[in-house]
Formats: C-alpha cells, structure tokens, sequence
C-alpha cells in the first residue's frame, strides 16, 4: 500500500484556473506537508500541519491554501494559476520519535502542476 | 533561520568509484540530517540520516559524517553503481520542530 499518496499525478491547466491537489497518508503520521519542486529542482517547504493545525506557513502567495480535513489529509487549493506555478509539488509526512531512529519524512510521489 | 549549503551541484563518477557529497549548515540547533535521493521523475526517499549525537553512520556502501564544531556534514558512496545515479539532497533539521531545511541537490551520474 502506497503510504503517501498524492492525486492527481499530472495536471496541465490553463492560467487563471483554480485547482486543487490532494495528499493522503496511511503511517498515522501526525504532521503532513506541502513542498514545491521547481524546474531547478530546488525543494521549498510551503505549509506544514500538525494535527490539523497549521504550524508552518512559509512565504507563498495567498493563492496557496491548504485544508486539512483531518490528520491524515492535507490538500493544496491554488487560485488563478499564473505560469509560475508550473513545478512538482510533493506531499510528505512524519512523525517524530525522540527515542527512535524512525524520523524523517516519507514523500508522495508528486503532482507535475503545469500551468499553461 | 537555517541555511544549508551543499556541493557540487553536479558529480561525475566512473563505475567503482567513490563519490562525496559536503553540505553545511548555518544553526547550531540543528540536531537532524537525512539524505535523501531523488530518482528520475520519482520522489525523494530517505536513505541515511545521522543525529548530532553521533559523528558517523554507515549502510553497506553508504555513509554519513557529520562535524558539529564546522557545521558540516558528508554523504558517502563507495564502489558507486550506474544505479546510484539521481539527485542527492541533504537535509537539517530540529527534532521536534518539524521543518527540514533542504540543500540545493547534486546530481550524480555514475558511468559504466
């Protein structure tokens, strides 16, 4: 079972749309995030959830909403799409275990966003 | 806030070889670094990572350094195989504070 799962995998828009990406985990992880791959391949935090609260909220525009109906769904609403926002986009979850070699994060598999 | 710093952005290997990768970091309160690998078109996945309480780690062909003083920490490849080809990004962090700073990616190509 794919423990991070992020749909869709492709999504080819035309600018000024409005779309959404949804992220689901299956690890019981308690925090869950939104990371964005540019053409560069530089991987940028956006938003970070835990426990349904917003914990991080880097600078992107307000364009960007995440929602998380609960623990193990984040999903990303993005508004009048420009063509910057063409990049992947990846889910991730983790859970930290102080004691324990099990931390770090588990990644989806990503949403090729492009915007056109 | 963190600043992680990673080289070289590219590496070239013949097969058998070793390849090193160095990254740095800027807080001395990071206290987490995983590496993560980044195949073609798939997601990143964790494959080391090392806490500040040890200053080595090793995997079979794989291992981490990490030198708290300089605020430097290496990734490790020995007898690399044209399947070690993808991009490699270090990571710091707080555990706890669940924020990972990524490093800006090398490229690896390991040719047969």
């Amino acid at each position: 079972d794919t423990a991070v799962s992020q749909t869709p995998k492709y999504l080819v828009t035309q600018m000024g749309n409005d779309k959404s990406i949804k992220c689901e985990q299956n690890l019981g992880h308690d925090t869950m995030y939104w990371y964005k791959q540019d053409s560069k391949k530089f991987l940028k935090i956006m938003f970070s959830y835990n426990n349904k609260e917003l914990i991080i909220n880097e600078t992107v525009p307000n364009r960007f909403s995440p929602k998380s109906p609960d623990k193990a769904h984040l999903n990303l609403h993005i508004n009048s799409l420009e063509l910057g926002d063409s990049a992947v986009y990846f889910c991730a979850s983790s859970q930290d275990l102080p004691n324990s070699g099990a931390y770090g994060y588990t990644f989806g598999s990503g949403t090729r966003l492009t915007v056109v | 806030g963190e600043n992680v710093e990673q080289h070289p952005s590219t590496l070239s290997v013949q097969e058998g070889d070793s390849a090193v990768i160095k990254c740095t970091y800027s807080d001395s309160a990071s206290n987490y670094f995983p590496w993560y690998k980044q195949e073609l078109g798939k997601r990143p996945q964790l494959i080391i990572d090392i806490r500040s309480n040890v200053g080595e780690k090793k995997d079979q062909r794989i291992a981490v350094t990490l030198n708290k003083t300089a605020k430097h920490f290496s990734l490790h490849i020995t007898e690399t195989q044209p399947e070690d080809s993808a991009v490699y990004f270090c990571a710091a962090s707080t555990i706890g504070f669940n924020k990972f700073y990524f490093g800006s990616g090398t490229k690896l190509n390991v040719k047969p």
